[in-house]
């Protein structure tokens, strides 16, 4: 059970779009329509923004949307704001009921 | 409103045992599923863990050997209990909660604890 695939760090200018890529195996990522995707701002706990690969909480702005391709799943964060500099994590069931996570990517609202 | 707040000590040996308690308020420890997911510092999310409200648990492969989770209804809080730490057990432990797949499998999470040091040194 690996970790899945997550570029370190994005940047983007307020106003922009940015998107964040999550790569895993048919085992996880390829395999279930359970991706979600976390937001986590320093010394806070995570919150949940994506949830089953595209839906959103309630709160959640509809600038955060999610989609998958193959064992690629990805968030797009449209009109960046200041507020959305943040960590963010992807996760997927990975079967056996198991769970796994990505790396955690740093955005960086320039 | 959910809060789950995490509890334990801050400092624990190498090869002892870590021992956490996570606390739930303003709901039912009922019909869910509850991880337990760590964070070393400035590193990623690493789930450990799960237990069901039924009492079945399931655990990280990496960890399995060394993780007990455990359920107290009677007072809405579960328990992580990791044998045989190293240094590299060093982490932010959170506690989070998940509803049940269709499947009846954990798939997310929607409420996390704010999460507690733990360091393991001696």
């Amino acid at each position: 059970q690996s970790a899945l695939t997550q570029p370190r760090s994005v940047s983007g200018s307020p106003g922009q779009s940015v998107t964040i890529s999550c790569t895993g195996t048919s085992s996880d990522v390829g395999g279930y329509n359970y991706v979600s995707w976390y937001q986590q701002h320093p010394g806070k706990a995570p919150k949940v923004i994506i949830y089953d690969v595209s839906k959103r909480p309630s709160g959640v702005p509809d600038r955060f949307s999610g989609s998958k391709s193959g064992n690629t799943a990805s968030l797009t964060i449209s009109g960046l704001q200041a507020e959305d500099e943040a960590d963010y994590y992807c996760c997927s069931y990975a079967g056996i009921y198991s769970l796994v996570f990505g790396g955690g990517t740093k955005l960086t609202v320039l | 409103q959910v809060q789950l707040q995490e509890s334990g000590p801050g400092l624990v040996t190498p090869s002892e045992t870590l021992s956490l308690t996570c606390t739930v308020s303003g709901g039912s420890i009922s019909h869910y599923y509850w991880s337990w997911i760590r964070q070393p510092p400035g590193e990623g999310l690493e789930w450990i863990g799960y237990i069901h409200y039924s009492g079945s648990t399931n655990y990280n492969p990496s960890l399995k050997s060394r993780v007990t989770i455990s359920l107290d209804t009677s007072k809405n809080q579960f328990s992580l209990k990791l044998s045989s730490v190293t240094p590299a057990d060093t982490a932010i432990y959170h506690c989070a909660r998940s509803w049940p797949s269709s499947g009846g499998f954990p798939k997310d999470f929607d409420f996390w604890g704010q999460g507690t040091l733990v360091t393991v040194s001696s």
